[in-house]
């Protein structure tokens, strides 16, 4: 089964740059577009990211999203660190089934 | 604006059923698909399944297959999820949400529907 694999939390303070990483556990994650959600608590997730590397309309451009196939993972960054952007952050994309996957979620905490 | 607009807070037995509701606004109904997404508490997503609103075709997590049901009502821009045969471990916050092409997205999201599962 495919699945996506983030780290449980990351922190930094405010102003500063952070990377959260999302790696595939088979295949290629370049197979199917990669997405990021934001979720703070006590609301529904909204989307930072989509295909890869694509904000909504309304996302400042200090999220930006990649993919790296050599270590066949994604990645958002999250540049100017803002109080506002601490929240549960999660991958998705699908696998060969088009099931959709979901990675179990990184806490960002802006100290 | 478009907007996904889910069905109250529900409390149900074990083995009891529950069907929620996702009406959509704004947006051409039979344009998009939905998917269903769960949250149980303290946990991550879960992505449970997605309905084609264009023709009814559907795509189930294979965890649930056999006990949910996902349906679109067109004259109203509804969808709906049931879940049969609830269990302890089924209780959750369900969330639709708009699939958006060609990655399949989910755009925008609905607030979301506690459903509670206790004897």
């Amino acid at each position: 089964n495919f699945m996506l694999t983030q780290p449980h939390s990351v922190s930094e303070s405010p102003g500063k740059t952070v990377t959260i990483s999302c790696t595939g556990s088979s295949g290629s994650i370049a197979s199917n577009y990669v997405q990021w959600y934001q979720q703070r608590p006590g609301s529904a997730p909204t989307t930072v990211i989509y295909e890869d590397n694509q904000r909504p309309s309304g996302v400042p451009d200090r999220f930006s999203g990649s993919i790296d196939s050599s270590s066949n993972s994604a990645s958002l960054t999250i540049s100017g660190l803002k109080t506002e952007d601490e929240a549960d952050y999660y991958c998705q994309s699908y696998d060969s089934s088009n099931h959709g996957v979901f990675g179990g979620g990184t806490k960002l905490t802006v100290l | 604006q478009v907007q996904l607009v889910q069905s109250g807070a529900e409390v149900k037995k074990p083995g009891a059923s529950v069907k929620v509701s996702c009406k959509a606004s704004g947006y051409t109904f039979t344009s998009y698909g939905i998917s269903w997404v769960r949250q149980a508490p303290g946990q991550g997503l879960e992505w449970m399944g997605w309905i084609s609103a264009y023709n009814g075709n559907t795509n189930y997590a294979q965890k649930l297959q056999g006990r949910v049901t996902m349906t679109t009502d067109t004259s109203t821009s509804t969808a709906y999820m049931e879940l049969r045969s609830l269990r302890s471990d089924d209780t959750a916050v369900y969330y639709c949400a708009r699939i958006g092409w060609p990655s399949g997205w989910f755009d925008p999201w609905g607030q979301g529907t506690l459903v509670t599962v206790s004897s």
